[in-house]
């Protein structure tokens, strides 16, 4: 089966811009997960969905951040502005619904912010 | 606050040797413990978690809940098992807390 695909890999930009992250899940996966993966730390849960709906977005950024998973398939997030400390990678991960913990990572799209 | 902490950045064993690596939570309540493992130049992918009790790739996890650990053990490392590995603990497959991760390095 394919895997999750994010889009695009790496992304460079200055800080104050705007800059948005794609993923698709594993076709049929029930939850979408976004998490920030700075350098030498692991991965931070910024969001959790159901299908359409929002499970935890207890540690998502609302001042800046945002993500929607339209009709329950992919899924953006979004940072405006950005600032320096969101240099990360940026994970997109996928699950069965009667398997969270079965999570499918993908690809990663690096952000740098200079 | 749910936390999950992995005391070493850096393992170093010989190819042979038993492999432990440490980890530790915080948790009030009864989390879902996991262990992931991201090879090089692969992706993040689930190894092991506490319910199942299994054995993958010769790696097991016992879950200690009075000492609040959730060490992963291997009796005779491979070079193949050389790994960034990260602990992480749910609750009811909501709210994931990785640990930040321990590199194994398994010497020829």
């Amino acid at each position: 089966e394919a895997g999750v695909a994010q889009s695009p890999r790496y992304k460079i930009i200055e800080k104050r811009q705007s800059v948005a992250f794609w993923c698709n899940p594993i076709s049929g996966h029930a939850t979408l997960y976004w998490y920030q993966q700075i350098l030498g730390q692991g991965p931070k849960l910024l969001i959790q969905f159901q299908n359409n709906g929002v499970v935890d977005d207890s540690q998502l950024p609302k001042d800046r951040f945002s993500a929607e998973r339209l009709k329950g398939v992919d899924s953006t997030l979004k940072i405006q502005p950005a600032k320096l400390e969101d240099s990360a990678v940026y994970l997109c991960a996928s699950s069965p619904y009667w398997a969270p913990y079965e999570q499918y990572f993908g690809p990663g799209t690096r952000l740098t912010v200079t | 606050a749910q936390r999950v902490t992995q005391p070493e950045k850096l393992l170093s064993v010989f190819k042979g040797a038993p492999v432990e690596l440490k980890c530790n939570y915080s948790y009030s309540g009864s989390p879902e413990l996991f262990w992931y493992v991201q090879y090089s130049r692969q992706r993040l992918q689930l190894l092991l978690r506490h319910i199942s009790r299994e054995s993958i790739k010769g790696f097991t996890a016992d879950l200690n809940k009075g000492e609040t650990s959730f060490h992963l053990k291997k009796p005779f490392a491979q070079e193949e098992d050389s790994a960034m590995y990260y602990c992480a603990l749910s609750n009811y497959g909501q709210n994931f807390v990785f640990g930040p991760g321990t590199r194994l390095s398994v010497l020829p």
